[in-house]
C-alpha cells in the first residue's frame, strides 16, 4: 500500500465509450501525474498538477482530459480512444518543491481499447 | 536533453547469484537518482535513491552508488532471492519537480530456485 489508490484496476472500453480514471492519495502531496506504461516503451510522463493547476502537458492527444478537482484526487476522462491507447496507466504524487521528494506510484488501470 | 540509458534484459538468474544492473544518465546538473522496482501487476515502488554524488542508495539489500565521473548509478545486490523477480527502472527527474521523471526502458529479472 503506497499511499495512492486508483479504480479501476483493470478497465475494457469500445471506441466509441467515454469512461473515466481516478486516482486518490492520502499521502498530503501537492502534486499529481498520470503516466502511461505501453509494451515496449519507456513510461511516459503525460500530465502534470502542482496545487491543483496542470503545469504540464507532453502532447497528449485530446482524446485523454485530465481533471484535478484537489490536490488528493486527479482524473483521467477517456473518449473516442484507438486500440493503441491500450496500456497500464499509473497516477503517481509528490511533494511539488523540496528537494529530499519522490513519487510514490498507485498500482495503476490496465487499459483495453476493443 | 535528459535521458536514462538501461541495460536491456531479459535477466535470469538462479537464487542466490550476484545481480548488477547497468544504468547510465545524460543530464544537465547534478540530479538525484532513482530505482523503481514493478512486482507482477503491480505499480511502481521507490527501491532506493541517491541525492548528490558518491552517495549510496540502499535498501532490501539492494544498493546503487551515484558515480558523476561515469554517469552511472548501477543497480547490484549480492545474493538475489525469488522474491526479487520484477522490472527494474533508473530513473532521473527534471524541470525540479521529483515527480517529473525519465525512466529507463525498464529491466526483467527472473530468479529461478
Amino acid at each position: 500500500e503506497t499511499g495512492v489508490t486508483q479504480t479501476p484496476r483493470h478497465l475494457v472500453m469500445g471506441m466509441t465509450n467515454k469512461k473515466s480514471l481516478k486516482c486518490e492519495q492520502h499521502l498530503g502531496h501537492n502534486a499529481m501525474y498520470w503516466y502511461k506504461q505501453s509494451a515496449k516503451k519507456p513510461l511516459e510522463l503525460m500530465f502534470v498538477y502542482n496545487f491543483k493547476e496542470q503545469t504540464e502537458n507532453n502532447s497528449v492527444p485530446s482524446r485523454f482530459s485530465p481533471e484535478c478537482p484537489n490536490s488528493s484526487h486527479l482524473f483521467l476522462h477517456l473518449h473516442t480512444l484507438q486500440p493503441e491507447d491500450s496500456a497500464l496507466y499509473l497516477c503517481a504524487s509528490s511533494q511539488a518543491q523540496g528537494v529530499n521528494t519522490e513519487a510514490f506510484f498507485g498500482q495503476g488501470t490496465r487499459l483495453t481499447v476493443v | 536533453g535528459d535521458s536514462v540509458t538501461q541495460m536491456e534484459g531479459p535477466v535470469t538468474l538462479s537464487e542466490e547469484a550476484f545481480l548488477t544492473i547497468n544504468c547510465t544518465y545524460t543530464a544537465t546538473g547534478y540530479p538525484s537518482l532513482f530505482w523503481y522496482v514493478q512486482y507482477p501487476g503491480e505499480g511502481l515502488q521507490l527501491l532506493l535513491k541517491a541525492t548528490k554524488a558518491d552517495d549510496k542508495g540502499s535498501n532490501k539489500g539492494f544498493e546503487a552508488t551515484y558515480r558523476k565521473e561515469t554517469t552511472s548509478f548501477h543497480l547490484e545486490k549480492g545474493s538475489v532471492q525469488v522474491s526479487d523477480s520484477a522490472v527494474y527502472f533508473c530513473a532521473l527527474p527534471w524541470g525540479g519537480s521529483q515527480g517529473n521523471l525519465i525512466f529507463g526502458k525498464g529491466t526483467k529479472l527472473s530468479v529461478k530456485p
